[in-house]
């Protein structure tokens, strides 16, 4: 079955604790990105990456990074999560005409 | 500066009625359009696309229209069901663009009562 996988699903830590929540796609797609779904704002990009090893800065990149070793797999980590990083955030994988999204992943930063 | 645009936070309609949900955008470079369903604790899925260089896209119960001139695309849901209560993602894209990442309007919380 084709789909993106992200763990954890839900997350509850401490300012300034490290975390790194995975994605991992069974597509074989090239382009893959971040999400973050916030209350009136809808889905913003944090992060994307158009191949392996490629990534570039989304429209909301600050307190985030990526990496991209593998095709398969995109993470996401906060190096030191702060409570405005408390969001839904949404991996997905894309062709050239759709896009796949996984999940989510409930972050909750005290 | 937003470039997709749905300006209707919410929308209610009755079971069996045509639920209307619309979507502007300003850049005119965009040339594919997609809408997505999103239901809550899941991520959004696919429903449906259009390209530039059609007006009209049709798939069962859920039709897409563009008006390029106007920028604007609209989502109409014939008959609407009360398993279409979801929030509807507008999207937008330049294919073959350097970035070729899809930019997502707010969302309508689209309602159907029984």
């Amino acid at each position: 079955e084709a789909q993106v996988t992200q763990n954890p699903r839900y997350l509850i830590t401490v300012t300034g604790k490290k975390l790194t929540v995975t994605c991992s796609q069974n597509m074989n797609h090239e382009y893959m990105s971040w999400y973050r779904q916030d209350p009136g704002l809808g889905l913003r990009q944090i992060y994307y990456s158009m191949n392996v090893e490629v990534t570039d800065k989304g429209d909301v990149p600050e307190g985030y990074k990526v990496s991209r070793k593998e095709k398969r797999n995109f993470p996401l980590i906060l190096e030191s999560p702060s409570p405005n990083q408390t969001s839904l955030y949404f991996c997905a994988s894309r062709t050239t005409y759709e896009q796949y999204f996984g999940p989510g992943t409930r972050l909750t930063v005290t | 500066d937003q470039q997709v645009k749905q300006n209707s936070p919410s929308l209610s309609v009755q079971e069996g009625r045509i639920s209307i949900l619309n979507c502007d955008y300003t850049n005119s470079m965009f040339d594919y359009f997609l809408w997505y369903k999103k239901y809550p604790a899941e991520g959004p899925t696919f429903l449906i696309s259009i390209s530039s260089i059609k007006d009209k896209n049709e798939d069962g119960r859920f039709t897409v229209f563009l008006n390029k001139s106007a920028k604007h695309l609209s989502l109409h849901i014939v008959p609407s069901q009360p398993g279409d209560s979801a929030v509807y993602f507008c999207a937008a894209s330049v294919y073959g663009g350097s970035q070729g990442n899809l930019i997502f309007g707010k969302g309508t919380k689209l309602s159907v009562k029984p």
